[in-house]
Parts: C-alpha cells; structure tokens; sequence
C-alpha cells in the first residue's frame, strides 16, 4: 500500500524562525512529489519535485527530493504569521493511464508573532 | 484565484440520505479527480475522471459514484450517507498528469 509520512504533525515557531518539514514515502511507479499549503480550503500548490538533488525556491521557501532515501524537505526561512498552516505532502504515481496523489497527514505550522 | 469551483461549499445532511457534489474544472483541464479530507487528515483519493470515464478508484465502497460531463465538469454522488462521511471533499482538476488544482471544497456534515 502507497504510504506518505509527514513529521513533526505540528509545530509552533516564533516569527523569524527557520523551520524544516519532512516528508518520507513509499509508493509504487513514483512520478512526483508535491507541497501544498492548506490554510482553509483549497490547498495551494508550492512546488513540484521530480529529479533527486535539485532545489526548488520560491521566496523564503525552499524544498529538496531524495530519490534514493525515499523523501524531501520543505524549508521556510524567516517565518512569519502568515505562514501559519497546514503543509501537505503528496506523492503522485501512476498506473497506466491513472494518475493520482497520496497525501500525508500534514504538518500543522503555527508562526506566533 | 482557483479556476475550479465547488458547490455548495457547505452542507448538512441525515445519516441515510443522498447527496450530489458538483465540481466545476479550469479551462482546458479534462481530468477530474476527488478527494475526502476528514478533520485533521490528509485528503484521500476517491476517483478519477477523464474524458467522461472513471479512470482509477481509491478504497471507497460503491455507493460512492460519480460522473464527468462533455464539458469536463463532474458530480460526486454519496448515498446511503454514513456518519463517517462527515469531511471536506475536495475537487481537483489537471489537463497533464504532474498538477492538479484544487477547488474550495464542500464541507458536508452527516447527522
């Protein structure tokens, strides 16, 4: 069975604060892994890893995939209270013309001022 | 702004009863997946649509069904509801298999 795992599950940081989030995973016919920020509803897209080794940036955040070892990283530098949220990891995979996403459970993120 | 919308965004419903979700994908997007996301979990994944077919399934029994129409939207329909149907359903779409976007999500409660 395709499994994602997530760690910490939650985490509260001060403003300015750099944190690290983890994602392991086992899944068959592995095509990608992706970050989502979940506020409310809809989770938002981050980024989108597919080759092992490449650093992906956008702003203050960054994320990194390890084919090898089976997860990736999601770093935010110089927190701040809008960071606040819940950060989903998803793997996608495929199986012939079928492609979907397995989440983790997410890490619950809180920036206090 | 997400170019797929949801509706309704809320809803309650008795233990017993039907329920149809409708999704509307962004332009040019002709994949339609759903996901369940309970409180304090990730989502997980219900089924996929493409091009008006069901194109892969996740563990969910089969009194959960749904359609995709010409225009790529598509309909989640739940009976039977249980209490454990209780959770935000998420609808994303794709037009290539590395991104989906999400919908807002309709937050159904089962009473």
């Amino acid at each position: 069975e395709d499994k994602v795992v997530q760690s910490p599950l939650s985490l509260v940081v001060h403003e300015g604060d750099t944190v690290t989030l983890n994602c392991s995973y086992e899944v068959t016919n592995f095509r990608s892994l992706l970050w989502y920020k979940q506020e409310k509803k809809a989770p938002t897209f981050l980024f989108m890893l597919t080759s092992s080794g490449i650093e992906k940036k956008s702003g203050r955040l960054s994320s990194i995939l390890d084919k090898k070892e089976l997860f990736s990283i999601l770093n935010i530098t110089a927190t701040q209270t809008g960071d606040s949220a819940v950060y989903l990891c998803a793997v996608g995979n495929s199986g012939g013309s079928n492609y979907k996403l397995t989440f983790g459970k997410g890490t619950l993120l809180t920036v206090n001022p | 702004e997400t170019g797929v919308t949801q509706s309704p965004t809320h809803l309650i419903k008795t233990r017993g009863q039907q329920v149809t979700l409708r999704c509307s994908s962004q332009s040019g997007h002709n994949t339609v997946s759903w996901y369940q996301q309970a409180l304090g979990q990730g989502p997980q994944f219900i089924f996929q649509y493409y091009r008006e077919e069901e194109n892969g399934r996740g563990n969910f029994p089969p009194r959960f069904s749904g359609l995709q129409f010409p225009n790529y939207s598509s309909e989640l329909n739940v009976n039977a509801l249980e209490l454990d149907d209780s959770a935000l359903y998420l609808c994303a779409s794709s037009s290539q298999s590395y991104g989906y976007t999400f919908g807002s999500g309709t937050r159904l409660t089962v009473v």
